[in-house]
């Protein structure tokens, strides 16, 4: 089982970031995934999930309307977009597979750095 | 401020046994799995325990979890100088619509 993200990214005040997550080694259409974030020396933050089919995602309260979670079956790649970003948006982004209520297996992380 | 509470720190000497508290209330804890994940500096966490007290293939037998009322409990027993790390507990909230929660994290050093 591998999640592979994508390279670290550097975007500007009230810009956007779609971060991917290529999954490997497992069948992707039978798993949730899930993103979690890391600002620098804080905790994690769970964000939200797509579904197995794509047709249902789950967003934070304090990211809806401002976040985006799809997937692409033909690919095996999960995706994040994150719009009007602030710099309280730096952070290491996570995606993770649910397995048994838990995150099985997580992909290495995606830098995002946001600064003027 | 997180919806679950853990120590930020906990420590003690090699061999050693450590205990990780993870405080949430019924809406929460009280009715959820819990999960437990290590994470070293620089990595991507680790599932160490799910569903309150199962271990993944590979996790060793000195991890193990626990789960009563509102509240969890990490163990890890035998301490090695390799489990330097930080520790999270999660579960869901039903009071958030089922959001995902995190604990704040706690540190754990091998005296």
């Amino acid at each position: 089982v591998q999640l592979v993200q994508s390279g670290a990214e550097l975007r500007k005040p009230g810009t956007s970031v779609k971060v991917s997550c290529q999954a490997s080694g497992f069948k992707f259409t039978d798993y949730l995934i899930h993103w979690v974030r890391q600002a620098p020396g804080q905790g994690l933050e769970w964000m939200g999930y797509v579904n197995s089919n794509g047709r249902t995602t789950k967003a934070a309260e304090k990211f809806q309307g401002r976040v985006t979670l799809t997937r692409d079956t033909s690919s095996t790649t999960a995706f994040m977009e994150l719009s009007r970003l602030t710099s309280n948006d730096t952070a290491i982004y996570y995606c993770a597979r649910e397995f048994g209520d838990a995150f099985d297996f997580w992909g290495q992380g995606s830098l995002v750095s946001v600064s003027s | 401020q997180s919806v679950l509470t853990q120590p930020p720190s906990v420590s003690a000497a090699p061999g050693q046994k450590v205990t990780i508290s993870c405080s949430g209330r019924s809406s929460n804890i009280g009715n959820n799995y819990v999960s437990w994940y290590q994470q070293f500096p620089g990595s991507a966490p680790k599932l160490l325990i799910f569903e309150n007290s199962k271990r993944p293939s590979g996790i060793p037998d000195r991890f193990s979890g626990s789960r009563s009322g509102a509240s969890a409990t990490l163990d890890i027993s035998d301490l090695q100088t390799g489990d330097e790390a930080s520790y999270y507990c999660a579960t869901w909230d039903n009071r958030l619509s089922a959001a995902g929660v995190f604990g704040g994290g706690t540190t754990v050093t091998v005296l």
